[in-house]
Formats: structure tokens, sequence, C-alpha cells
């Protein structure tokens, strides 16, 4: 069982520009939450994504979107970056919701 | 709002100690609860999880209780070993399930 992965690692992006994260679920999990989390914080709630549709959002902006594929895949869009957006940015998923939450090893967003 | 508080924020025990960590939550209405650890610039593994309706998980030297009414949930690490030293997440679902709350974490240190 591969568990949560997430791709790429570790990116450098320059403000204004945009980028895409991706994330593949633990085999036989149909939900994705996306996750920010800074320096000496807590993980703080993007939006979750179940039958390919956003279930629930938390208190990000517009500029965070995402998707969620037929096959469970999930993709994270910030546009516009700001040097704030730099963080490392989780996914985690779980068989449909209330169930247990696995999270994957993250992908280290560093906006210059 | 709900709110999530972890104490202390740090923690330094010698090899062989038995450990209490704590979490404390604002709103009782949660669906469930789950301590994860966080090795440094790493994802989050899941520990334990609690469902709403139960008062205490086991996996073999950790034990994690529940208290709803009180807002409080614990993590009891026994015989604390070097490779326990990471930093420890308690996160709350909300009552629909589909975010979870998380804390500051407490980062444990365990010297030999």
């Amino acid at each position: 069982d591969a568990g949560v992965t997430q791709s790429p690692t570790h990116l450098i992006k320059t403000r204004g520009q945009q980028v895409t994260l991706r994330c593949s679920p633990k085999s036989g999990h149909d939900t994705v939450s996306w996750y920010q989390q800074a320096l000496g914080q807590g993980p703080q709630f993007i939006f979750q994504y179940y039958e390919e549709e956003e279930r629930q959002r938390g208190n990000f902006p517009d500029r965070f979107s995402g998707h969620q594929f037929p096959n469970y895949s999930s993709e994270l869009n910030v546009n516009a970056l700001l040097l704030g957006d730099s963080a490392l940015y989780l996914c985690a998923s779980s068989l449909y919701v209330n169930t247990e939450a696995f999270f994957g090893q993250g992908t280290r967003l560093t906006v210059v | 709002k709900q709110e999530v508080t972890q104490i202390p924020a740090a923690l330094s025990v010698p090899e062989g100690e038995n450990l209490v960590l704590n979490c404390s939550f604002t709103d009782s209405a949660i669906y469930n609860l789950q301590w994860f650890r966080q090795d440094p610039g790493k994802g989050l593994t899941s520990l334990l999880l609690i469902q709403s309706s139960q008062r205490e998980q086991t996996s073999g030297r950790l034990n994690a209780s529940l208290d709803k009414s009180s807002g409080r949930s614990t993590l009891y690490i026994a015989a604390s070993q070097p490779g326990d030293s990471a930093t420890y997440l308690c996160a709350v679902a909300n009552q629909a399930g589909t975010a979870l709350i998380f804390g500051k974490g407490t980062t444990l240190s365990v010297s030999s």
C-alpha cells in the first residue's frame, strides 16, 4: 500500500506566479482534503473534495482552487502567489468523510 | 468557532519516563478526535483516532482519552524512548466530519 503520495516534494516559485500541487490518495480512499501548515503552526484546512466536488472550504481566498479527478486523485492550484503562501502543503485522504485521515509527506512551497 | 489548544508547547524528558500530553477544545460538538505525530519537515502520521462516542483508544505504548463534555483529550506515552522525539498534534473533526481543526502541537524531546 503506497499510502498518500504528493508531488513535488519541494517547489520554489516567484511572487505572482501560479502553482499546481498533486495528490494521490491511499488505495481505497475516495475523499481528499488539503491543508496549509506555516512554520511552527498546526495545519489549516483549505478544502475537501468528494465525488469530484468541493464539499467544504476553509477560510482561504479564491486564489486557492482545487480539483478531484475520477480516480480520486486531486490537485491544488494557487494563483498570484504571495510571499505568505510559503508553507508546507499537506494532502489527506479518507474513506468518505468522518473516518481516519491519512496524510502525505507534503509539498514544501517557497515563494520568493 | 472551534479552537484547539495543546499544553505544554514543548516538553523534555529522560528516556523511560511516562508522560502526558494535553489537548483542549472549545466546542464539544465534534465527530472524532485524532492524534498525529510529525517529524521535522515531514508529513503527519496518524497515531490514534477516538470517535466521539468513545472514551479511549490504545495502541502499543500509547493511550488516548477523550472527555467531550469537558472538551479535553490526553495522550499518554509509556516508557518514552528517544525515537518518540517529535511534534504531537491533536485535531478534532467538525460535526460534519469534513474538516480537521488542529492545535499547534507539543514538541517532545526524549534524551537517552
